[in-house]
């Protein structure tokens, strides 16, 4: 147990769906984090949050909307998904601070996309 | 050029033996450097974080650190099947930035 809870584990969804990937921390950090997980593929990181601000933006299609209404909560919102979407989404937190940027990973979420 | 390279693997060491797992690293600027282990299934945990050159040890994990080469490696002593695994090099710039780029792991068969 990391300190990292991330609902639901498992998602089917078609591409006309709307649904949401919920992330939780408990471990009182400043930071948090989506990375999508495909075969073979390095961690893509999609979106940082630093005290409830968003830092990171990494040209994440516009179908993926992460909301984050506080330091312990983070949320994606998916719409329109294609089936190349399919994927693990890590949800991760961080103490933040100069180089010590190590972080806690949820178990993720399993996304497919129908 | 990848901003974080591995070998794929599978890299298959015997039980007992030292498993040796290379990471290469193209920006030069980098200060933070880690290793996840990731068991299929599951999510990466960390198991060494490195900020300056030379080798830090941590129980059978030996971290490896060169930033004039821009190298990063991770040695096992005594692996065991349990080490048996993906590991993750990570690389962070380390100026207060959030930004870190992860490899596409090494994956490493450590045979009873």
């Amino acid at each position: 147990e990391t300190g990292v809870t991330q609902t639901p584990r498992h998602l089917v969804m078609g591409m006309t769906n709307k649904k949401s990937l919920k992330c939780e921390q408990h471990l009182g950090h400043n930071a948090m984090y989506w990375y999508k997980q495909s075969a073979k593929k390095p961690l893509e990181l999609m979106f940082v949050y630093s005290l409830e601000e968003r830092v990171e933006n990494n040209s994440v299609p516009s179908r993926f909307s992460p909301e984050c209404p506080n330091s312990s909560h983070l949320f994606l919102h998916l719409h329109t998904l294609q089936p190349e979407d399919s994927a693990l989404y890590l949800c991760a937190s961080s103490p933040g601070g100069l180089a010590k940027n190590i972080q806690y990973f949820g178990a993720g979420t399993r996304l497919s996309v129908l | 050029q990848k901003e974080v390279e591995q070998n794929s693997g599978p890299l298959s060491v015997p039980e007992g033996a030292i498993a040796s797992l290379n990471c290469t690293y193209s920006d030069r600027g980098s200060q933070s450097f880690f290793w996840y282990r990731q068991y299929s299934g599951k999510s990466p945990e960390l198991i060494m974080s490195i900020y300056s050159n030379g080798d830090k040890e941590d129980g059978r994990f030996t971290a490896q650190l060169n930033k004039a080469s821009q190298y990063v490696s991770l040695l096992i002593r005594d692996s065991q099947p349990s080490d048996s695994a993906t590991y993750l090099c990570a690389v962070n710039r380390g100026t207060g930035g959030f930004k870190t780029i992860f490899g596409a792991g090494t994956r490493l068969f450590v045979k009873a």
